[in-house]
């Protein structure tokens, strides 16, 4: 089955700490994405990388890092700099121009 | 700044009742059009997607959309809800930005509530 992955579905931690959230795809696409979902406000970019070893900061970038080393994988880290990380977290891919992004089922993470 | 507005964050229907969510789009550039839904514990999915030609979308599930590019709208449509039509739908808009790179910008979603 094609599509993306992430995991796990929920996270919990401690303020303070780091975490990194996992995002894999088998689409064979170029693009990845990171958004964060919270209520009444949509989904806000994060980072993206349109190929391996690029990636640019999206709209809400601070306190966040990724790397994008392979074509299928785009780790999001939640640093202890990000002022309010409890949120819903989703990865998306995208084929390239003129497709559509596809989306994964989320991480809920809950930093207290 | 880019910007897409869904007029409605709350929606409640009874079946068979018509529906009509809005969305209008700030940018002046080529932009490709997207609905995206979420329903309950479920994956954010594809509803219908605009690129070019007839501004008439038919997407999935009898959901269908028309853009007015005079208007920057992209508004979404279906002759007759069902129950499981409940979900948060999702108006996004994909466009070359500043920076040159290509971005995806989402409306901040309305929740459709339809009673039996």
């Amino acid at each position: 089955d094609g599509g993306i992955t992430q995991s796990p579905k929920y996270l919990f931690r401690k303020e303070g700490q780091n975490v990194t959230l996992s995002c894999e795809q088998n689409l064979n696409h170029d693009a990845m994405y990171w958004y964060r979902q919270d209520p009444g406000q949509g989904l806000r970019l994060i980072y993206y990388s349109q190929i391996v070893n690029d990636f640019q900061k999206g709209d809400i970038a601070e306190g966040y890092s990724v790397s994008r080393e392979k074509k299928e994988s785009f780790p999001l880290t939640v640093t202890s700099a990000q002022k309010n990380p409890t949120a819903f977290y989703l990865c998306a891919s995208r084929m390239g121009q003129g497709h559509e992004q596809y989306f994964g089922p989320g991480t809920r993470l809950t930093v207290t | 700044a880019q910007s897409v507005s869904q007029h409605n964050h709350h929606v409640i229907l009874s079946e068979a009742a018509s529906l009509e969510l809005g969305c209008n789009y700030s940018y002046g550039g080529t932009v490709n059009l997207f609905w995206y839904v979420q329903y309950p514990g479920q994956h954010l999915q594809l509803l219908l997607k605009y690129f070019s030609g007839d501004p008439l979308v038919k997407g999935i599930k009898g959901f269908e959309a028309e853009f007015i590019k005079s208007k920057f709208s992209f508004n979404l449509r279906k002759p007759s809800v069902q129950w499981s039509d409940t979900a948060e739908y999702f108006c996004a808009v994909n466009g070359m930005f500043s920076g040159g790179y290509n971005k995806l910008i989402f409306g901040a979603g309305t929740r459709l509530a339809v009673h039996p």
